[in-house]
């Protein structure tokens, strides 16, 4: 079946400082890639789309700047969160689709921001 | 405006006994509906999803749901549920680029 990896599984960073999470399909081209973030007790909420070689596409409310999304190829996205600070603590989780694959999820980074 | 809600916060149940869990939605055209399951700190693993054709869809783990158009619902069953089901379940709907979580049911279940 297809498999998603997302790494790290859990990060802490200080405040100011730049983290990176990683998103791979391992057995499947994934042409779009999302990426959630989800509260403590909350649903999931989508930040931005990205298809492979073209820009992140951000909902309304998510700052471009702060969560930079890279979809550099058919097997990769990462997302960077710029100069974090504590209310970015959070889960983040992508999600990989391709051609005859459904929405697959990553199993999530949990951010700390100190 | 499209939106899923799931009604019930928490729901505690005794093994083996029956579960339902509630999803409602709203969405203009013919919706693809997915039930998630996520165990804590983990992401997320469908259990089934509806697009077309039979409305009673059958999932992993012994869960099955009936779409029903008249009631704008996709309710989540299990006949006898395992303490290994403790965990929340998301519904969603979506058109093919993006999903619509609900707020999600959290599961206990007692011995």
């Amino acid at each position: 079946g297809a498999v998603v990896s997302q790494h790290p599984s859990r990060v802490i960073c200080k405040s100011g400082t730049s983290v990176k999470i990683e998103c791979r399909s391992l057995d499947f081209q994934a042409t779009t890639m999302f990426w959630y973030r989800q509260f403590p007790k909350q649903s999931l909420m989508l930040m931005a789309t990205s298809n492979e070689g073209s820009k992140a596409t951000y909902e309304q409310g998510v700052e471009k700047d702060k969560f930079l999304i890279n979809h550099a190829s058919l097997t990769l996205s990462t997302l960077t969160v710029t100069s974090a600070h504590p209310e970015d603590s959070s889960f983040y989780i992508c999600s990989a689709r391709g051609v005859n694959y459904g929405y697959t999820f990553g199993s999530g980074t949990r951010l700390t921001v100190v | 405006a499209q939106s899923v809600t799931q009604p019930d916060i928490h729901i505690t149940v005794s093994e083996g006994a029956s579960l339902e869990l509630r999803c409602n939605y709203s969405y203009g055209a013919t919706p693809y509906l997915f039930w998630y399951v996520q165990s804590p700190g983990q992401g997320l693993q469908l259990l089934l999803k509806y697009f077309s054709g039979d409305t009673l869809v059958q999932g992993i783990k012994g869960f099955e749901a009936e779409f029903k158009r008249s009631q704008s619902s996709f309710n989540l069953r299990k006949p006898s549920v395992h303490w290994s089901d403790a965990a929340e379940y998301f519904c969603a709907v979506g058109p093919t680029d993006k999903l619509i979580f609900g707020t999600g049911t959290r599961l206990q279940v007692f011995p």
